[in-house]
């Protein structure tokens, strides 16, 4: 089955020490996204990439990056992980940019930070 | 962004039909209204979506009110495994496939 993929599932780190995420998708979508989703709270867009167009919330923290080297792979980068990071993180995946355009979530990787 | 109010929680018993409220008084004629909805540690999934007429597809059907400042999203026979947060959203035309998600409803469904 066509799907979106995150690996790994739990990944731990300590305060500061840079981490990556990791996500893949077998639908071939143009558009990529990458969302923080706190401890009983909903998900928040952190950005995502058109193509290799990348498009940054006006709010997202500058700790916070990401890559996409190619169509089925994006990389969350955090610089200087805080325990206020600790989250789960969720990729996402739509055909195009469009108002109906359904997205596709992974399952999440879940951060702790130490 | 036009904003959407839900219930916190709902309950409901296997087997019947819920109704999910969801109301979006300062919505704008272009903007579609989107669920999805997140079981217990997964990632969201759509669930449905609608524009001004009601929707129904093989998981729920979406009644949309007719000054489209409410609408309510139908699961006939609630099954345990519907047993989710339910977030309704609106997508507005300037703003993409950016979702934007509120608090939703945090359905239990008892057997």
């Amino acid at each position: 089955d066509a799907m979106v993929i995150q690996n790994p599932r739990y990944q731990v780190t300590q305060f500061g020490k840079p981490v990556t995420l990791s996500c893949s998708q077998t639908l071939n979508h143009n558009v990529m996204y990458w969302y923080q989703q706190k401890s009983s709270q909903a998900p928040k867009l952190l950005f995502h990439y058109y193509d290799k167009d990348f498009n940054n919330e006006a709010d997202t923290p500058d700790n916070f990056q990401s890559r996409r080297p190619n169509t089925s792979f994006c990389f969350l980068d955090i610089r200087s992980p805080g325990l206020g990071d600790a989250a789960m993180y969720l990729c996402a995946t739509s055909r195009w940019w469009g108002q109906t355009d359904t997205q596709y979530f992974g399952p999440g990787t879940r951060l702790t930070v130490l | 962004d036009a904003k959407t109010t839900q219930p916190n929680s709902m309950e409901s018993n296997e087997e019947e039909p819920v109704h999910l409220p969801c109301n979006h008084s300062t919505i704008s004629g272009t903007d579609y209204i989107h669920w999805y909805r997140q079981l217990p540690s997964q990632g969201p999934e759509y669930v449905i979506h609608g524009l001004t007429s009601n929707v129904n597809n093989r998981m729920a059907s979406l009644a949309i009110a007719e000054d489209r400042k409410s609408s309510t999203l139908i699961l006939h026979r609630a099954t345990l495994r519907d047993a989710a947060v339910y977030y309704c959203i609106l997508s507005m035309e300037t703003s993409g496939s950016r979702l934007t998600f509120g608090e939703g409803t945090q359905l239990t469904v008892n057997p």
